[in-house]
């Protein structure tokens, strides 16, 4: 059991690339969702997923889609990246009980 | 707007010195308060969940209380090794969104 997973773990970009973040939790949650955390803000939530093929907006989605085709996958995805977009990403799930449940992170830098 | 307001920013204790941490909340609705410990580098861990205003729940030398309007998390006899990052979030409902504090910084020093 691995419970949240996520790939990769630290990536560079530079201004405008793109790239996927990806997220598999094996916990048959229903609820998954996709945070950053910057130093003196806290998690933010930028989107989040009730169920398979459902997504939603949360606090801060600019510039980030999200894909969840199967129950146990959420992509985060960033179409042009910028550099206030470093920061660390947390994806976390949740089922009956509504605490979340968090992966190890993902550390990116823009230059 | 679901608020949540952590205090101390950062605290440091000898080790053996107990403390409390401090979570202020306003949510419309609360079904939860949580906390976490979290460690440099890593996600945050899942410590307690909170119901109900006179709640309490422990593990080891932690023991976590709800009011009505904040949580207190209390530290008996630390160790270095409770050193972390401690954050408290709320749930009000609904889809599941969870508001988070920024966290307090414990440091406890052999």
């Amino acid at each position: 059991n691995a419970g949240v997973t996520q790939t990769p773990k630290f990536r560079v970009l530079k201004t405008g690339q793109s790239m996927t973040l990806l997220c598999a939790q094996d916990m048959n949650h229903e609820y998954m969702y996709w945070y950053r955390q910057d130093p003196g803000m806290g998690l933010r939530l930028i989107h989040y997923s009730v169920g398979e093929g459902t997504t939603a907006k949360g606090e801060v989605p600019d510039g980030y889609n999200v894909s969840r085709l199967k129950k146990q996958n959420f992509l985060l995805g960033l179409e042009s990246a910028a550099p206030s977009q470093t920061s660390v990403y947390f994806c976390a799930s949740s089922g009956t009980t509504p605490a979340p449940f968090f992966g190890p992170g993902t550390r990116l830098t823009v230059l | 707007e679901d608020q949540v307001t952590q205090s101390p920013e950062a605290l440091r204790l000898q080790e053996g010195e107990s403390s409390s941490l401090n979570c202020s909340y306003t949510v419309s609705g609360l079904r939860g308060l949580f906390w976490y410990r979290q460690d440099p580098g890593k996600g945050p861990e899942f410590l307690f969940t909170l119901y109900s205003a006179g709640e309490e729940k422990e593990k080891e030398r932690l023991k976590a209380t709800l009011t009505k309007k904040e949580s207190f998390l209390h530290i008996t006899a630390p160790k270095p090794e409770d050193s972390a990052t401690y954050l408290c979030a709320v749930h009000p409902g609904g889809y599941q969104k969870v508001t988070f504090g920024t966290g307090t910084k414990l440091q406890v020093i052999p």
